[in-house]
Parts: C-alpha cells; structure tokens; sequence
C-alpha cells in the first residue's frame, strides 16, 4: 500500500535557525497537506499542497510541491520557540477523499531559546 | 462553533472491557474520519463515515473494533475486550464534503490506556 516517509524524525536547533522536513511517498499523491501538532495536542491543518511543483508561504513557513507529486517539504525561516511541535505530511492519492490521509512519521522540532 | 468535540478525553479501561468513543463533527459536517495515533508515530486512518454509512473501513482491525455515525447523535467508535495494545490517542476529523481538496478538522482526541 501507499507508504510516506518523512525526516528527519527529530530535529533540534538553536532559536533563529532555519527548519527542514522532508516528505516521500511510494505512489504519486494527489495532494498533500501539513499539519502541526503541540504535545499532547491534537494535529492542526496548516495548508494543502494540490499542483505539481506548488510553493506556497505562510509568513515564515514555506511549503513546497514537488514536480512529480510525489514528495514535499516544510521550511521555517528563523525558528521561534512558538515553533515547538511535531510536522505531519499527509498525502492523498486515492478517489474517496482528501482526509483518507495517509501520514508521514512525523518531525519533532525543539528548540533551545 | 465549537468545532470537533471528542469524550472522552482520557478513558482508562481494565483489559477486556469495552471502550466506547464519541465525536461529534463540527455543525455542518457530515463526513468523519477517525484515526489512531501510537505514541512517537504518525497518525493511521482507521474508517470514514458519512451518515448512517460506513465509506472506509480498510484500516480497522477485523476483530473487536467498530464505528458507526447514527442519523441522530454523535459517530461512535467501539472497541470490545480491549488489550494493551489499544492504548492509542483516537483522534477523529470531519469535513463537510469527502471531495480531495478538503482540509481536515481534528478533535482534541481521546487517550486510552488499558491497564
């Protein structure tokens, strides 16, 4: 079945650095789409990717598409401790529905102030 | 709007008893996802539901595990003669349509231990 990968799986850097993660899937996705979740929280939609090759920015937080619709990546721009959390991918490929979501493991962003 | 409302939040349960979860989807909504979150991992579709229809269940265990979402009242997720291994965050998420370009609305979630 479809499979997405995501890394690193954890990742911690000083306040004011910048932030990646990366996302693969095994089939090509219809669309993908980000969400954040604080601990102990619940995942909060952060944007959804739909056309090959998108990028799309959300203040620091740029979001791309790639060409073959079959990866994507989150970078945040100088990290600030609001920052903390985890960063699902989630993709799509199937006919029933954006949200039969198929996730990535997740990134755990920390940060040192 | 009070969004994606799930109870409980925290639910411990003795191995082999039943586990019912709630959800009710944010007004308007008609269409809820439920997913099962292990600690340190990604979240996993479990089943998709309209009214008083299941659409999805491909990712529910075959045994012990059922969800129902009654024409009246909140989607329902049943789990019988739980074992340590249901000890999981559920989370459920609704929409108001199932068309591919439809952000999903997660709930605060339900933790479940089983001891």
């Amino acid at each position: 079945g479809q499979q997405v990968m995501q890394i690193p799986q954890y990742q911690h850097v000083q306040e004011g650095e910048d932030f990646t993660t990366y996302c693969n899937s095994s089939t090509t996705l219809s669309n993908i789409q980000w969400y954040k979740q604080r601990p102990g929280g619940h995942p909060v939609f952060l944007i959804q990717l739909v056309k090959s090759g998108e990028v799309k920015k959300q203040k620091r937080l740029t979001f791309q598409f790639g060409e073959a619709k079959k990866n994507s990546s989150l970078h945040i721009t100088a990290t600030q401790t609001t920052d903390v959390g985890t960063y699902f991918c989630a993709g799509s490929s199937g006919s029933q529905g954006a949200q039969k979501l198929v996730f990535g493991q997740g990134t755990r962003l920390t940060i040192n102030p | 709007n009070a969004g994606v409302m799930q109870n409980p939040r925290h639910l411990v349960r003795r191995r082999g008893q039943e586990a019912r979860l709630r959800c009710s989807p944010m007004k308007g909504h008609s269409h809820v996802y439920w997913y099962r979150q292990l600690p340190e991992e990604g979240l996993k579709f479990m089943v998709y539901l309209q009214k008083e229809n299941i659409i999805d269940e491909s990712g529910m265990p075959k045994e012990r595990f059922s969800a129902e979402f009654p024409k009246e009242g909140p989607s329902i997720l049943r789990i019988q003669q739980v074992v340590r291994g249901d000890s999981a965050a559920y989370f459920c998420a609704s929409s108001p349509q199932g068309g591919r370009r439809t952000e999903a609305f997660f709930g605060q979630g339900t933790r479940l231990t089983v001891v």
